[in-house]
């Protein structure tokens, strides 16, 4: 099976830096994504990390350690309109079947 | 190019009458992936479906719940004798699929089932 754990909430200042912890347990592991999700509106994609490392992407940035079973979102600079729930998802390579953590709810304070 | 189309938008059914939740994927995109939202809470994955085959329904509840993507047309989840749990954010997601290099998968907007 898999298991996927992310912390519920997180809050920060505007102009600070956020972390958001990940870790998985999945057999067949063939990828992490992050996804953000604003209050209604459907997830749209941030990230995909397959090799062990960090990949950066403007003021967001994702790692992975695949021998851990860990990956955190970076979040830089951070702006109102990055308050959001910031989903996890691991892709089982048996199968392609994505299955996503909780989510991380971050608020982003002025 | 068109994204992922769900619908409809919002939906409102009675106790006991069927909702019908219509996916239609990104064009070329052959993987189709059916997740329910529960309010404040994240995805749960329902079904994973290809081109007429169903490939992974572990996430539906085993009564009341169907799901198919025939070869033309879009995928459809099916909910027969609606209850009031069943009201939930429905979100479609599709993708390249495996061995494509393409595996990154595009949501719909979702469609939001009241049942009252």
């Amino acid at each position: 099976g898999q298991n996927i754990d992310q912390p519920t909430e997180m809050t920060a200042t505007e102009g600070a830096i956020v972390q958001i912890n990940c870790t998985y347990q999945t057999s067949g592991f063939n990828g992490l994504f992050w996804y953000q999700q604003h209050a209604g509106e459907a997830p749209t994609f941030l990230s995909y990390n397959v090799l062990d490392g960090l990949e950066e992407k403007g003021r967001f940035s994702s790692f992975l350690s695949r021998s851990k079973g860990y990956s955190y979102l970076l979040l830089k600079e951070l702006q109102m309109k990055d308050s959001a729930s910031y989903l996890c998802a691991a892709l089982k390579a048996a199968g392609n079947k994505l299955t996503f953590g909780g989510g991380t709810r971050v608020l982003v304070k002025p | 190019n068109a994204g992922v189309m769900q619908n409809p938008r919002h939906l409102v059914r009675r106790r006991g009458q069927e909702a019908r939740l219509r996916c239609s994927p990104m064009k070329g995109h052959s993987h189709v992936y059916w997740y329910r939202q529960l309010p404040e809470e994240g995805l749960k994955f329902m079904v994973y479906l290809q081109k007429e085959n169903i490939i992974d329904e572990s996430g539906m509840p085993k009564e009341r719940f169907s799901a198919e993507f025939p070869k033309e047309g879009p995928s459809i989840l099916r909910i027969q004798q609606v209850v009031r749990g069943d009201s939930a954010a429905y979100f479609c997601a599709s993708s390249l699929g495996q061995g494509s290099g393409g595996t990154e998968a595009f949501f719909g907007q979702g469609t939001r089932l009241t049942v009252v």
